[in-house]
């Protein structure tokens, strides 16, 4: 069974940095990409960045509200990604989800709570 | 980018009732769609992808069509479970990902 779990969520002040993680475990992590989609309180959901495996290089891409601000990595020997937030504005407070991308979002994790709030 | 229109924003319906969510892109994205559901306090669930594939697992009450531009997302025969708010999704273009507003789906 497929399992993402979340967790380095928290409540940060604006234009501090806060590192996600999202352990996976039921599939061969080395071999998916991966992303994290968000969702701010009450809204809709929106993508924030995706990963791609190892051996078709790594590559990420952002969407344009966090790029330049945050950055997605990868530890196939722990399978885990990450997701490192720096410069947090108000509007970043959300919950995020790592996900699975297939290229849709097929596996959620339950989520991490960031708020952004001085 | 790619821009993914949802109605009704909020639908109220009955458990037996057949019910149908529309999604509009802003640009054709042949059958690279994707639905999902949403229950509160919990992560979305994939339901359907490429338009009209249900995921493994899910109820064949639930299903998709179209193609290009417009796509529905039909349930059959309510069920008290299906109460939850539901997104469409285009895979067309990662530049970005983008996701409808939503459909509520409330008890009548």
């Amino acid at each position: 069974e497929v399992q993402l779990v979340e967790f380095g969520g928290g409540l940060v002040t604006p234009g501090g940095s806060l590192r996600l993680s999202c352990a996976a475990s039921g599939f061969t992590f080395s071999n998916a990409w991966m992303s994290w989609v968000r969702q701010a309180p009450g809204k809709g959901l929106e993508w924030v960045g995706r990963i791609k495996r190892k051996n078709e290089g790594g590559t990420t891409d952002y969407a344009a509200p966090v790029k330049g601000r945050f950055t997605i990595s990868r530890d196939d020997s722990k399978n885990t990604l990450y997701l490192q937030m720096n410069s947090l504005k108000t509007e970043d407070t959300a919950v995020y989800y790592c996900t699975t991308l297939v290229p849709y979002f097929d596996n959620w994790g339950q989520g991490t709570l960031v708020t952004v709030s001085s | 980018d790619i821009q993914m229109t949802q109605s009704p924003s909020t639908l109220s319906a009955s458990v037996g009732d057949r019910v149908t969510i529309t999604c509009r892109a802003s640009q054709s994205i042949s059958s690279w769609l994707a639905w999902y559901q949403q229950k509160p306090g919990k992560a979305p669930k994939l339901l359907i992808y490429k338009a009209s594939n249900l995921k493994s697992g899910v109820p064949s009450r639930f299903g998709g069509s179209g193609s290009g531009t417009e796509f529905t997302l039909t349930i059959s025969s309510l069920q008290p479970d299906d109460f939850a708010t539901y997104y469409c999704q285009q895979y067309e273009s990662y530049s970005p990902y983008t996701f409808g507003q939503g459909t509520k789906l409330e008890i009548k």
